[in-house]
Order: structure tokens, then C-alpha cells, then sequence
């Protein structure tokens, strides 16, 4: 069974452009969650996504925005980048009804 | 909310012996789970252990395990036998199940020497 993927795995972009990353979770798996992580800081919530709706979201501006499709797949967007969201982008995934979460082994994202 | 305390940046080891990391945690939650994962080089988080906070008994899984304490809100990972392998950054996690998400501690990095 294939576990949570990710991708790009590495993304460079130049800042003011937008990133898109996206997330596959493990199949019948219906939540998603994405988590950053940049250097030296530890891991953040950003958004957790559940049956295709946004249920909660981390203390981070409007400009990380995500959404969940029907076949419980995910995408980050990530507009008008700064330098200080260069991190590493973690999603994981969680079966309805299960408390454990499985995470993928995330995207890096450069901004220069 | 949740918050987890882990009050060990780093922590050494030797081959073969044992150690115990540190965790403590506050949730508004009545139901809700602990969890340790390990985040080696390469960066992927993998689980290690978890615990129901409505079962006394602490989880085992090999060589690691945990002692939950849970009036004291505390949650430690005793790793024995250890290897160069669990040389990582250990996170405690918790998650309430009314709350959704996973609340991460700020890690301990491992070290283990031969």
C-alpha cells in the first residue's frame, strides 16, 4: 500500500510568485493536514482538510490557502511568496474513525 | 488547545543503552491521543509509538515505550537497547479528537554514539 506522497519534492520560486504543492494521502484515507516546517522552528499547522472541506486552519495569513478534492487529494497554494516560506511542506493523511496520522516525506520549498 | 513542552533540545546516547526523552502536554480535551514520531536526515516523520489517554497501560512497541503519566500530563519515550539508526529529532505529538489536528512539541534531536 503506498503511503502519503508529495509533490514537487524540491520547488525553487522567485519571491512575489505563487507555489502550488500538492498531496496524495493514503488510499481510504479522507483527512489531509499540512504542516510547515522551516529551520529551526518546529512544525506548524496550516490547514486540515476533511471530506473535501476546510475544518481548521493554522495562524497563518490568508495567502497559504489550500483545497481538497473529491478523491481526498490535496493542494497547498502558497501566493505572493516571502523569503521566509522557505520550509519543508509536510502533509499527512488519516482514516475516518482511526486517530494515528501518517505523514508523507514533504516538499522543499526555496524561495529566493 | 493543546500544547506539548518538550524541555530536552538534545539528548546523547551510547550504543546498546537506554534513554528517555522527556514530554509533557495540556489539552482541554478528555478523549484524546499521544504519539511520538521520529524525524531521521531524510526529514519524513514516522510514527514510533501511541497512546490512548483512556488506557492505563503503557504502549510498547519493541524496543521503545512509553510512561504515561496522566495526572501529571506527561508522556516519556524510553528507547532501550539503542541503535545508530534512532539517531533523529524525536517529536511528541498530541491530538484531541474533538480538536483534529496534531499538536507537535519543539523536538529533542538524538544522538547516538558508538
Amino acid at each position: 500500500e503506498a503511503g502519503v506522497t508529495q509533490s514537487p519534492t524540491h520547488l525553487i520560486k522567485t519571491r512575489g510568485q505563487q507555489a502550488t504543492l500538492r498531496c496524495s494521502p493514503i488510499s481510504g484515507h479522507t483527512s489531509v493536514y499540512w504542516y510547515q516546517q522551516a529551520l529551526g522552528l518546529g512544525l506548524q499547522f496550516l490547514l486540515w482538510y476533511d471530506e473535501g472541506e476546510e475544518r481548521n486552519r493554522g495562524n497563518f495569513p490568508p495567502r497559504f490557502s489550500g483545497r481538497q478534492f473529491p478523491n481526498y487529494s490535496s493542494e497547498l497554494n502558497v501566493n505572493a511568496l516571502e523569503l521566509e516560506d522557505s520550509a519543508l511542506y509536510l502533509c499527512a493523511s488519516r482514516s475516518r474513525g482511526r486517530n494515528t496520522i501518517y505523514f508523507g516525506e514533504g516538499s522543499w520549498l526555496t524561495v529566493v | 488547545a493543546q500544547t506539548v513542552t518538550q524541555s530536552q533540545p538534545e539528548m546523547s546516547v551510547q550504543e546498546a543503552e537506554t534513554v528517555t526523552l522527556s514530554c509533557t502536554y495540556d489539552t482541554s480535551e478528555s478523549d484524546y491521543y499521544l504519539f511520538w514520531y521520529k524525524q531521521p536526515p531524510s526529514r519524513q516523520m514516522i510514527l514510533v509509538i501511541r497512546q490512548e489517554a483512556y488506557k492505563q497501560q503503557n504502549a510498547t512497541e519493541n524496543r521503545f515505550s512509553v510512561n504515561f503519566q496522566k495526572a501529571a500530563k506527561s508522556f516519556s519515550l524510553k528507547i532501550s537497547d539503542s541503535q545508530l539508526g534512532d539517531a533523529a529529532m524525536y517529536f511528541c505529538a498530541c491530538r484531541g479528537t474533538s480538536y483534529g489536528k496534531l499538536t507537535f512539541g519543539q523536538g529533542t534531536i538524538l544522538t547516538v554514539h558508538p
